[in-house]
């Protein structure tokens, strides 16, 4: 069964600090893997996107990074704001291509605080 | 140009009631996909729709659970004699292509039903 595990479940930190939220998927075959921003209440929003040959993507303060060999996913925040405070969500597809076979993890609430 | 739009974005029903939810996808698009989130939990797929053709539905209960996307107007997420399980954040997503492998694909807000 295709399952994507993320951690920590909930982060606290202060603005300015840097963090890594962790992503471990077991998605067979891979396709790709993808970042999301999920404010509270409202839809989630692309960051990143990662094919299988991509070791590493940014987007601004964020940077996404993909090792297919071992099935783990990075998503490294620098320089924290307190608009950064949100769930961040890991997906994953498989080959087949369709937006019907992605998994999504149930993501890190991250919290920044003053 | 306008995003994903969902509208009610809250919604309340009774235990028997009915439940529709909109979707206008993108500008463009014709593919539209429905998610349900439940509290604590990941995304789900529901279902998988065309212009007035359902792709895949495999995320869907069987029973109680429709949705069609008419050639002209938005998608609709239908369901029947709610009940409290049915209380949840119900995401449309749309795409301009079928296949997503590395095609975006553009969420709305939600719409958030709560069964009372």
């Amino acid at each position: 069964k295709n399952q994507v595990e993320q951690s920590p479940q909930s982060l606290i930190i202060l603005e300015g600090k840097n963090c890594t939220l962790q992503c471990n998927y077991t998605v067979s075959p891979f396709s790709n893997l993808r970042w999301y921003k999920q404010d509270t209440g409202r839809g989630p929003v692309s960051l990143t996107i990662m094919t299988f040959s991509e070791n590493t993507k940014s987007n601004g303060r964020y940077t996404a990074t993909l090792d297919a060999d071992t099935k783990q996913s990075s998503l490294h925040i620098t320089a924290s704001q307190l608009s950064d405070s949100a769930s961040y969500i890991c997906v994953v597809s498989d080959n087949t291509g369709t937006a019907s076979k992605l998994t999504f993890g149930t993501g890190t609430r991250l919290q920044v605080t003053l | 140009n306008a995003g994903v739009m969902q509208n009610p974005r809250h919604l309340v029903r009774r235990r028997g009631q009915e439940a529709r939810l909109r979707c206008s996808p993108m500008k463009g698009h014709s593919h539209v996909y429905w998610y349900r989130q439940l509290p604590e939990e990941g995304l789900k797929f529901m279902v998988y729709l065309q212009k007035e053709n359902i792709i895949d539905e495999s995320g869907m209960p069987k029973e109680r659970f429709s949705a069609e996307f008419p050639k002209e107007g938005p998608s609709i997420l239908r369901i029947q004699q709610v009940v409290r399980g049915d209380s949840a954040a119900y995401f449309c997503a749309s795409s301009p292509w079928g296949h997503t492998n590395t095609g975006e694909l553009f969420f709305g807000e939600g719409s958030r039903l709560t069964v009372l």
